[in-house]
């Protein structure tokens, strides 16, 4: 079983809508938890932390449910540069897992 | 402010050549990552180093070794390439969040 699961998509969505993305990890002990966004070819990058009580950027929200293993982000008015690949990333002690991406391309 | 420096950015081999793919951070952070990427993947660890002088091997780490040179630079050595090893190499360097070099795209023909 992967340490870290999501929806590949793609996710093609009109400019202004909301989108909700989950990750589901499996390891209990899992420590840290973050969303990375990566552009095409390009290096990963931090788009936020997720914490227990939820956490909000802007446009951005980030949920952590511990009871059940998964992670969400939601985007809220979505943008032409919000497309890009998204990355679920779980700490287990010095490990870090990556799920596979979800990929969102915003429409005009 | 650099970061990560990552090279070469590109790179084609014959099967059964060597490189190594060099990293180097500016950060101070003691825990340093190699990984791959490769299409329906996602980033899958080779070796990381939790500090300088330590190693050890993640989840793909056949064909690979490392060295953790000094607490900037953490190196990745192909001894022979294969074709199974044509992927997207990236470094990176972790404390609180992970900052990763530029990418290695690497062919192996």
């Amino acid at each position: 079983r992967k340490e870290v699961e999501q929806d590949p998509g793609p996710f093609n969505v009109p400019e202004g809508a909301t989108v909700a993305f989950n990750c589901t990890y499996s390891n209990s002990a899992s420590q840290s938890f973050f969303w990375y966004r990566q552009d095409c070819r390009k290096e990963p990058k931090l788009l936020m932390s997720v914490y227990s009580s939820g956490n909000e950027d802007g446009r951005f929200t980030a949920q952590l449910n511990r009871a059940s293993q998964y992670i969400s982000l939601l985007i809220r008015d979505s943008k032409l540069s919000d497309s890009a690949t998204y990355l679920c990333v779980v700490r287990v002690g010095n490990q870090f897992y990556f799920g596979t991406g979800t990929s969102l391309t915003v429409i005009p | 402010n650099a970061g990560v420096t990552q090279t070469p950015k590109f790179q084609v081999l014959k099967t059964g050549q060597s490189m190594t793919l060099q990293c180097a951070q500016d950060m101070n952070h003691n825990s340093m990552y190699w990984y791959r990427q490769d299409p329906g993947m996602g980033l899958r660890l080779i070796y990381y180093s939790a500090s300088e002088g330590t190693t050890d091997k993640g989840e793909v780490p056949n064909g690979y070794n490392v060295s953790r040179l000094n607490k900037r630079e953490f190196s990745l050595r192909l001894e022979s390439a294969a074709p199974s090893q044509t992927s997207v190499y990236f470094c990176a360097s972790w404390y609180t969040e992970a900052f990763f070099g530029q990418g290695t795209r690497l062919t192996v023909v």
